[in-house]
């Protein structure tokens, strides 16, 4: 069965970069029709896509976050990791690592889910 | 940009039903997905392509649509549905996502 796992420091510093990695576990990367992706949740409030990586590299970014925002995959690790950068206290948030299923007709849905990591971003 | 709009709450008493909506353009042409988030979890996929129900979800979800609203309806309800309920679609291409805010359903 396929399992995703976050990873990284639970604490970064305002203005620095935060970094965490997803390893997959019980399936390949190198998948066709799934995506890679990154959401964040701040506490007590909604989901966000943050964005995507197909294991061709192929990268999607939600438009809110983009310049700030770099998702990479190490398909010999069988890992994918997003990089934000310049954070301030509204990054924090649980951020979640998932397998997203794309199909014809615009079918794109989440099968599996990491349990989540969360960043506080404090000085 | 698209946006999904969901109730931020509904409430029911158990063994009644529950309906949550979710509305926004893009529904009217590509599929809503339905997740279920409980404190401390990740999310959890109730309802795929609009109706579709994943294997090991329960009877009494299941999923509807109407031009540019969809709608989870949970047939009697019981104490452990209550949680977090995330309508969820994206662009023809499968190459964005978009969140509703979410509807935080409570069994009274």
């Amino acid at each position: 069965q396929l399992q995703l796992q976050e990873s990284g420091p639970g604490l970064v510093k305002p203005s620095e970069t935060l970094s965490l990695t997803c390893t997959v576990s019980g399936g390949s990367i190198n998948s066709n029709n799934y995506y890679w992706d990154w959401i964040r949740q701040p506490p007590g409030k909604g989901l966000e896509w943050i964005g995507s990586i197909y294991y061709s590299g192929s990268t999607y970014y939600n438009s809110s976050l983009k310049s700030r925002v770099t998702i990479s995959v190490d398909t010999s690790k069988n890992q994918f990791s997003l990089k934000l950068t310049s954070v301030t206290a509204a990054d924090t948030a649980v951020y979640f690592c998932a397998r997203r299923l794309v199909a014809r007709a615009g079918i794109s849905y989440f099968q599996q889910w990491g349990q989540g990591t969360l960043v506080i971003v404090s000085s | 940009s698209s946006e999904l709009t969901q109730p931020p709450s509904v409430s029911v008493s158990p063994g009644q039903t529950a309906r949550i909506t979710c509305s926004g353009n893009s529904l009217a042409q590509q599929y809503a997905y339905w997740y279920q988030q409980k404190p401390g979890q990740a999310p959890l996929l109730v309802i795929y392509k609009d109706s579709e129900r994943p294997s090991g979800i329960a009877e009494r979800f299941s999923g509807s649509s109407s031009g540019t609203t969809v709608t989870l309806t949970i047939s009697g309800v019981q104490a452990e549905d209550e949680g977090d309920y995330y309508c969820q679609s994206g662009d023809s291409s499968g190459t964005y996502v978009i969140f509703g805010g979410g509807t935080k359903l409570t069994v009274l």
